[in-house]
């Protein structure tokens, strides 16, 4: 798995407004892709694990959707709280099991 | 939280020498992963293993070598310790019970300098 490309790099946000960021992957040889939220001086955390094409999902004020055809996921929080300043990575998941991650997007909530 | 321990915690040693990492689990899962966490590159997978002794090769693999000899341990090591492979290791841990879109739960993490 290469070039799992994720945007913006970083994001400002003020708190209660939604908003949303980009993992993009190779669409070849994929199983699964994985979000996860990493929190400074803390282990990343999972978020959610798609496989199928078209497939949503949420928890509570985030949500995600994958388009496997293409090679994109979403990411959505809606209403911005300061407890969703983190970092949100994206990994795809090979058939192989091979889970390799983007770099992330550095979410900053602002008061 | 998932049973995962990784020691040691923290581990200072010099150019040369080798060094062994090791990540425990008590949930019996199948597949165990290590990275790296280094500023401006994010998380690297440096191996990762789908069995007992069956183990393959990530992005970053080069100068480090893995054993998995029972289902609860995976050992990462660093045969001669190098400055570039300063940086914070962690280990991962998924598929419970062979199913495998269970996402991967964390250890907290290995902080390795060497001087």
């Amino acid at each position: 798995i290469l070039n799992v490309e994720q945007s913006p790099q970083s994001l400002h946000v003020q708190e209660g407004d939604s908003t949303n960021f980009t993992c993009s992957f190779p669409s070849s040889n994929f199983y699964a892709l994985h979000w996860y939220r990493w929190e400074t001086a803390k282990s990343p955390e999972a978020l959610f694990v798609m496989t199928l094409n078209g497939d949503e999902k949420k928890k509570g004020r985030i949500s995600a959707t994958l388009n496997t055809k293409e090679g994109y996921s979403y990411l959505y929080i809606k209403g911005s709280q300061p407890e969703d300043s983190a970092t949100y990575l994206c990994a795809p998941q090979n058939r192989d099991d091979k889970i390799i991650f983007g770099k992330g997007t550095r979410l900053h909530i602002l008061p | 939280d998932a049973g995962i321990t990784q020691s040691p915690r923290h581990k200072v040693t010099e150019t040369g020498t080798p060094v062994t990492l090791r990540c425990h689990q008590t949930e019996n899962h199948r597949y165990m992963y290590w990275y790296r966490q280094d500023p401006g590159h994010g998380l690297r997978l440096i191996h990762y293993s789908y069995g007992v002794k069956d183990t393959d090769k990530g992005e970053v693999s080069d100068g480090y070598s893995v054993s998995r000899s029972k289902t609860e341990d995976f050992l990462l090591t660093l045969e001669s310790a190098t400055s570039s492979q300063t940086s914070v290791y962690f280990c991962a841990i998924s598929a419970r019970g062979g199913d495998r879109n269970q996402p991967q739960h964390f250890g907290d993490g290995t902080r390795l300098s060497i001087l």
